[in-house]
């Protein structure tokens, strides 16, 4: 079976300071990820996904996440983040071709002023 | 666009009730999925359908029926209410499996008294 983890609850950080939200996931077979993010009030929007080819990719707002095989880990991180960037970060993996999409517990970033 | 629409976005229900949870996509796409989120769980799986006319069960089904007898529409059942069944529920969507991205509606809120 599939499982994700993302190894913290809670990640406070001040303001232009880096970050890293940390996702290991388990699997037989070969997945795709990826990084949702979700504001208070709201649904959750995709911020970035790994498919195939470079291991490291992007999102337009600055974060990255690079995907490595032998830790199977997709650890998302940011060089300076915003107040704006306060929200809840899940990662998630989708196995082949099956259809389903399993989420992590979830990561709350409080940035700080 | 409206994307994936759910209704009600709030509903408190009695122990022992039942009610239908309605999700809607415009986008003509195959994968439709219910998730609950409770705090610090992240998003659990509880139905989810490749196609018209199929579905299969999540991680957590139990206390859920689901049907998809049209591409657009994918509601979730809920027989004989129970507080365990308070939740933020999420329908989504995605056109492919694997490799594609999932669109959210804005959640509906239950609680079960």
């Amino acid at each position: 079976a599939q499982s994700v983890t993302q190894l913290d609850s809670q990640v406070p950080v001040f303001e232009e300071a880096p970050v890293e939200l940390r996702c290991n996931y388990s699997s037989s077979v070969s997945v795709y990820l990826f990084w949702y993010v979700q504001y208070p009030n709201q649904g959750l929007q995709l911020l970035l996904k790994y498919l195939s080819g470079s291991t490291l990719v992007e999102s337009i707002n600055g974060f990255e996440a690079e995907f490595n095989k032998s830790q199977t880990s997709f650890h998302l991180r940011k060089p300076s983040v915003h107040i704006s960037d306060t929200a809840e970060y899940f990662c998630a993996v989708s196995p082949g071709n099956t259809g389903k999409l399993i989420f992590g517990q979830g990561t709350t970033l409080q940035v700080k002023p | 666009n409206a994307g994936v629409t759910q209704t009600p976005k709030f509903r408190i229900l009695k122990i022992g009730q039942s009610m239908t949870l309605q999700c809607t996509q415009d986008m003509n796409h195959n994968y439709m999925y219910w998730y609950r989120q409770d705090p610090g769980m992240g998003l659990k799986l509880i139905y989810y359908s490749v196609g018209a006319g199929i579905t299969d069960k999540g991680e957590v089904p139990n206390g859920y029926n689901v049907s998809r007898s049209t591409t657009e529409d994918f509601p979730l059942r809920l027989e004989l209410a129970a507080p365990s069944q308070t939740s933020v529920y999420f329908c989504a969507s995605r056109g492919r499996a694997g490799t594609g991205e999932l669109f959210f509606g804005e959640g509906s809120r239950l609680t079960v008294l």
